[in-house]
């Protein structure tokens, strides 16, 4: 299947600063993309879906001003999460979609961990 | 409106077969998926059904009813690494992901 990199893996930051996730698919070219937000031992939450070339589309609740989402090419996608909070502290998840055969398939990048302190 | 629903926990002995149900409600559809998804990982792709029936992939199967809105997972000859959780989503009208709660599975020996 594609594949889908996300970096960092981990990261610990400072409350008040801000913190960029990049989403990159390796071997196809993504039009569209996708950042979930996942707590301990639940569901995936859809935050923004992230559109090559426009603006992202937020979910409810979701604050477009301190998730910051960046769709700069068909590969790459950045989360930016300003002036953190410790209770942003989540594993934050991105995936690509690509059209195969007429139907569209979501490969999922590792997530990134974010820790605020 | 939409709805997704499956069981929250599952346990299964080592070897032994296990189905995982999924059923669902929404007025646009294309295509149900599973994933897997380990403690501390992202999920993985499993498999997709958009027509009705059997779709069969070595250990694991999934099956597909469209009409009565119900999907399940079939796995087979249950190893001890398959215990993750399990996550059935199916594709709006608008071509997003509707997720499911997951369900954990536990393996016994």
């Amino acid at each position: 299947g594609a594949v889908v990199s996300q970096h960092p893996s981990r990261v610990i930051c400072k409350s008040g600063t801000s913190v960029k996730i990049e989403c990159r698919s390796l071997d196809f070219q993504a039009t569209t993309m996708f950042w979930y937000r996942q707590f301990p031992k639940k569901s995936l939450m859809l935050m923004a879906t992230s559109n090559e070339g426009s603006k992202a589309t937020y979910e409810q609740g979701v604050e477009k001003d301190k998730f910051l989402i960046n769709h700069a090419s068909l590969t790459l996608s950045t989360l930016t999460v300003t002036s953190a909070h410790p209770e942003d502290s989540s594993f934050y998840i991105c995936s690509a979609r690509d059209e195969i055969e007429g139907y569209y398939e979501q490969y999922f990048g590792p997530g990134t961990r974010l820790t605020v302190t | 409106g939409q709805n997704i629903d499956q069981p929250t926990e599952m346990t299964a002995t080592e070897g032994a077969i296990v189905q995982i149900n999924c059923t669902y409600q929404t007025s646009g559809f294309n295509g149900l998926f599973w994933y897997q998804q380990h403690a501390g990982e992202a999920p993985t792709f499993l498999s997709y059904n958009v027509l009705d029936g059997l779709e069969e992939k070595g250990r694991f199967s999934s099956f597909l009813s469209r009409s009565k809105g119900y999907s399940y997972l079939l796995l087979k000859e249950l190893q001890m690494k398959d215990s993750a959780s399990y996550l059935c989503a199916f594709m709006d009208s608008n071509y997003q992901l509707i997720w499911g709660a997951g369900t954990k599975l536990i393996i016994k020996p």
